[in-house]
């Protein structure tokens, strides 16, 4: 089946730095690329939408300038929440969605900002 | 009112026992249902996919859905421990690919 990774799993960073989370379909090509955030015994909420090549759409209420998103290939997605605070702290889970119809999600990566 | 409505539990069974996980929906233009597994601090695993109304069986899976009531089920057969987990419904409609997702229901299958 399809592969979706994502690096790295656990990042602890300091509040006001930024980190950068990559997602990769390992074994087919992503058209369409989406970051959810999931707090504790909470439902994923997507955060937003990228295409290969455009610009990320936002979902509402989703700081664009803090939360930037770049789909340089059909490949690979990145997540770069700059000057995060402990509020930032979150599981963010991406996934790719192949030419079919089925989206396929990465393992998470648990963000900690302390 | 939430587009999705899922009973996040928790639903704790025996071991062998059917366990039955349902959602219901607002949004009439939803056409494609799915069910996802995800264990904690895990990314959450596809289980079953169906377009439309009916069912469609995998192994011990069973999906069902009913657009006439805008429900949809799932039923695990024969449950195991290694069945504990969250399970969460998920859907979209025709040409639009973001999922609309349910709460989740906790699942644990006491051994």
């Amino acid at each position: 089946g399809a592969v979706v990774s994502q690096h790295p799993s656990w990042v602890i960073c300091k509040s006001g730095t930024s980190v950068k989370i990559e997602c990769r379909s390992l074994d087919f090509q992503a058209t369409t690329m989406f970051w959810y955030r999931q707090f504790p015994k909470q439902s994923l909420m997507l955060m937003a939408t990228s295409n290969e090549g455009s610009k990320a759409t936002y979902e509402q209420g989703v700081e664009k300038d803090k939360f930037l998103i770049n789909h340089a290939s059909l490949t690979l997605s990145t997540l770069t929440v700059t000057s995060a605070h402990p509020e930032d702290s979150s599981f963010y889970i991406c996934s790719a969605r192949d030419r079919v119809s089925e989206q396929y999600f990465g393992p998470g990566t648990r963000l900690t900002v302390t | 009112q939430k587009e999705v409505e899922q009973d996040p539990g928790p639903l704790s069974v025996p071991e062998g026992a059917i366990v039955s996980l349902n959602c219901t929906y607002s949004n009439s233009a939803f056409q494609y249902f799915m069910w996802y597994r995800q264990y904690s601090r895990k990314g959450p695993e596809l289980l079953m996919y169906t377009y439309s109304s009916g069912n469609k069986e995998d192994g011990r899976f069973t999906a069902q859905v009913d657009k006439s009531s805008k429900y949809i089920s799932l039923f695990i057969r024969d449950s195991q421990p290694s069945d504990s987990a969250t399970y969460l419904c998920a859907m979209s409609g025709p040409g639009d690919y973001k999922l609309s997702f349910g709460a989740g229901t906790t699942v644990t299958v006491r051994a």
